[in-house]
């Protein structure tokens, strides 16, 4: 089966450093990684995936992403955080590997705050 | 992207009693996703909608407390039924994008939050 942990319930930073939201996974098969994000009373918003290729990603909002096969993990990472990115972000992986086809399992959010 | 529209977007209901959500796209879907957030929780596939054929359930999600209906390419209806409070979600429709390839993300309506009495 696959899996997805998102250690942190919620990231506090202050406007303007970096910001990391981590995100590590389970699957049989070969990955397929997204990060989407929620804001308070609105459906989930696509940020970026990775597939295959560059293990880099870099997707919506600034936001970037980097794959790590070896660690297992897909952390979200922005440069210079704003306090409109206060948002749930959900870590989410695919693996055909598994059969699970279509099937997108997500982590359990993690709240992330921006102050200033 | 495809525009989702989710209706209604929150609903309070009383125990016992089922409601139904629509969820219409402005393009033809082969598939569509139904979802569950609980309060303070993460997303769990209910069931898959393919148009012409009878959904398939996840685990844990029965036909008879989530019957779904799949008329036509662009249009889908989940149905909770006989509800109690832990029926209080937000309820989620969503589609698949990259042409409906595996690779595709998910893209996602706003959601019905629905809080049962």
């Amino acid at each position: 089966a696959q899996s997805v942990a998102q250690p942190e319930d919620q990231v506090n930073v202050a406007e303007g450093n970096p910001l990391t939201v981590k995100c590590t996974y389970s699957v049989s098969g070969n990955p397929y990684l997204f990060w989407y994000v929620q804001y308070p009373n609105r459906g989930l918003q696509f940020l970026l995936k990775y597939i295959t290729g560059d293990n880099l990603v870099k997707g919506s909002y600034g936001f970037e992403a980097e794959f790590n096969k070896s660690q297992t993990s897909f952390h979200l990472k922005k440069p210079s955080a704003l306090v409109s990115d206060s948002a749930l972000y959900f870590c989410a992986v695919r693996s055909l590997g598994t059969g699970g086809g279509n099937k997108l399992t997500f982590g359990t959010g993690t709240q992330l705050k921006v102050e200033l | 992207s495809a525009v989702i529209s989710q209706k209604p977007s929150r609903d309070i209901c009383q125990r016992g009693t089922s409601l139904t959500i629509q969820c219409q796209v402005d393009s033809q879907v082969t598939m569509m996703f139904w979802y569950r957030q609980q309060p303070g929780q993460s997303l769990t596939l209910i069931a898959t909608a393919n148009q012409g054929s009878e959904a398939t359930y996840e685990s844990g999600f029965v036909i008879d407390k989530f019957p779904i209906s799949r008329p036509n390419l662009t249009f889908s209806t989940l149905t909770v039924s006989n509800m109690s409070p832990e029926d209080s979600s937000i309820y989620l429709c969503s589609i698949l994008g990259g042409a409906g390839s595996n690779t595709g993300e998910l893209f996602f309506g706003e959601g019905s939050r629905l809080t049962v009495l």
